[in-house]
């Protein structure tokens, strides 16, 4: 496996349903990142890890939980979602520390869809 | 606030028809603005990234430029492989590791 890897890339959910999304990263990165990617707007950051500690939260909703057990690996835990969520959820890693100008590699997404 | 807009929203060209796609910014201090392709069902896969105003970078049929309110991405020759949604994003002094994204312009360039 080489880059970004995210599974799964479809998945359809019920509202009470629980389900995770998972994210691997194979390029030595130790910034992991995770978006948003609704229809008819702009990326936007959800996430964002740094050597495992999560750096930023924009504002998500709790029913949204990341995970990040190491630099290489990020999950997305989703309980009690709502139709709205629906979207391509996208992750993505850079090299980390976030000091200089970081170029985000990104996976190939899970298309969501609550229903 | 930090804020990118991409024109046109789709652009429909002939093979071998060059253009320009139109990237805007405000941003309270550029650390980088980035350029990203992104092909339908698939992640944004990255083309360049600018640093300070005068930059200019090309890869095969592209070429990204950089003034200190716009980037703008010339597509010379395209082929229609070229087709995709192209995405500009900044990242701000201040932002840290954030990216503020535009909302894309869809190219299609027919055969």
């Amino acid at each position: 496996e080489t880059g970004v890897t995210q599974t799964p890339r479809h998945l359809v959910m019920g509202m009470t349903n629980k389900k995770s999304l998972k994210c691997e990263q194979h390029l030595g990165h130790n910034a992991m990142y995770w978006y948003k990617q609704s229809a008819k707007k702009p990326l936007e950051l959800m996430f964002v890890y740094n050597f495992k500690e999560q750096t930023e939260n924009n504002s998500v909703p709790s029913r949204f939980s990341p995970e990040c057990p190491n630099s290489s690996h990020l999950f997305l835990h989703l309980h009690t979602l709502q139709p709205e969520d629906s979207a391509l959820y996208l992750c993505a890693s850079s090299q980390g520390a976030g000091g200089g100008q970081e170029t985000q590699y990104f996976g190939p997404g899970t298309r969501l869809l609550v229903l | 606030e930090d804020q990118v807009t991409q024109s046109p929203e789709a652009l429909r060209l002939q093979e071998g028809e060059s253009s320009s796609l139109n990237c805007s910014y405000t941003v309270s201090g550029l650390r980088g603005l980035f350029w990203y392709r992104q092909d339908p069902g698939k992640g944004p896969e990255f083309l360049f990234t600018l640093y300070s105003a005068g930059e200019e970078k090309e890869k095969e049929r592209l070429k990204a430029t950089l003034t200190k309110k716009e980037s703008f991405l010339h597509i010379t020759a395209p082929k229609p492989e070229d087709s995709a949604t192209y995405l500009c994003a900044v990242q701000a002094v201040q932002g840290a590791q954030k990216l503020v994204f535009g909302q894309g312009t869809r190219l299609t360039i027919n055969p």
